[in-house]
């Protein structure tokens, strides 16, 4: 069973808006990782949280967390046409920092 | 700096064949880690490895073999190709810190 689920499914929204991304998991983590997969190409790392960290932030990207939630959520700024591509969150599997469990994703569009 | 390099990019298989997607590294990483990825879906971790002698299952392990000699390498053997492996395979390396590093993926088709 998958760790961490995305949401939405698909998302679709102009140039120049900003987007946002959950993700949600199940169990206790040390950290939680965001992605970007372009179509046809490998995943590219984003962002890494750490379970005490709240909120990170990397250029345009800005990362929360919540523990207590399980959630977490992923926001572009401003985005641009390049930003279109599919966007995985990752957890280690809580009792193994060995593995890190991918979500399905969150497919993102940015209309020119 | 090549960083993750997966070879063949592509490949096409008949049921019952074997073969070996080849993953190698030149960041001195010491973990390591086969994903498959399927339409729609996220990654699923098969095989990881936390160092040179040292293999463990992930998720979906079955069918598949691995083994690391050194710690630039981390083939990922199929031995007996079902349709049901037709996918994308991703390797990745771990940086210290948790981050990982991917290659730009390997597209199997079984036949």
């Amino acid at each position: 069973s998958q760790q961490g689920e995305e949401d939405p499914q698909a998302l679709s929204i102009q140039e120049g808006e900003n987007a946002t991304m959950n993700c949600s998991y199940k169990t206790s983590i040390n950290n939680l990782q965001w992605y970007r997969q372009n179509s046809g190409r490998g995943l590219v790392h984003l962002i890494l949280i750490r379970s005490n960290e709240r909120e990170k932030h990397s250029g345009r990207l800005r990362v929360t967390l919540d523990t207590s939630k399980k959630s977490s959520s992923l926001l572009i700024t401003a985005s641009r046409a390049a930003d279109t591509a599919s966007y995985f969150c990752a957890t280690d599997a809580g009792d193994s920092s060995y593995k890190l469990i991918f979500g399905s994703g969150t497919r993102l569009l940015v209309r020119p | 700096n090549a960083g993750v390099t997966q070879t063949p990019k592509f490949q096409v298989l008949k049921t019952g064949q074997s073969m070996t997607l080849q993953c190698a590294q030149d960041m001195n990483h010491e973990y390591m880690s086969w994903y498959r990825q399927d339409p729609g879906m996220g990654l699923r971790l098969i095989h990881y490895s936390v160092g040179a002698g040292i293999t463990d299952q992930g998720e979906v392990p079955n069918g598949y073999n691995v083994s690391r000699s050194t710690t630039e390498d981390f083939p990922l053997r199929l031995l007996s190709a079902a349709p049901s492996q037709t996918s994308v395979y991703f390797c990745a390396s771990r940086r210290n810190t948790g981050e990982l590093f991917f290659g730009e993926g390997s597209r199997l088709t079984v036949l």
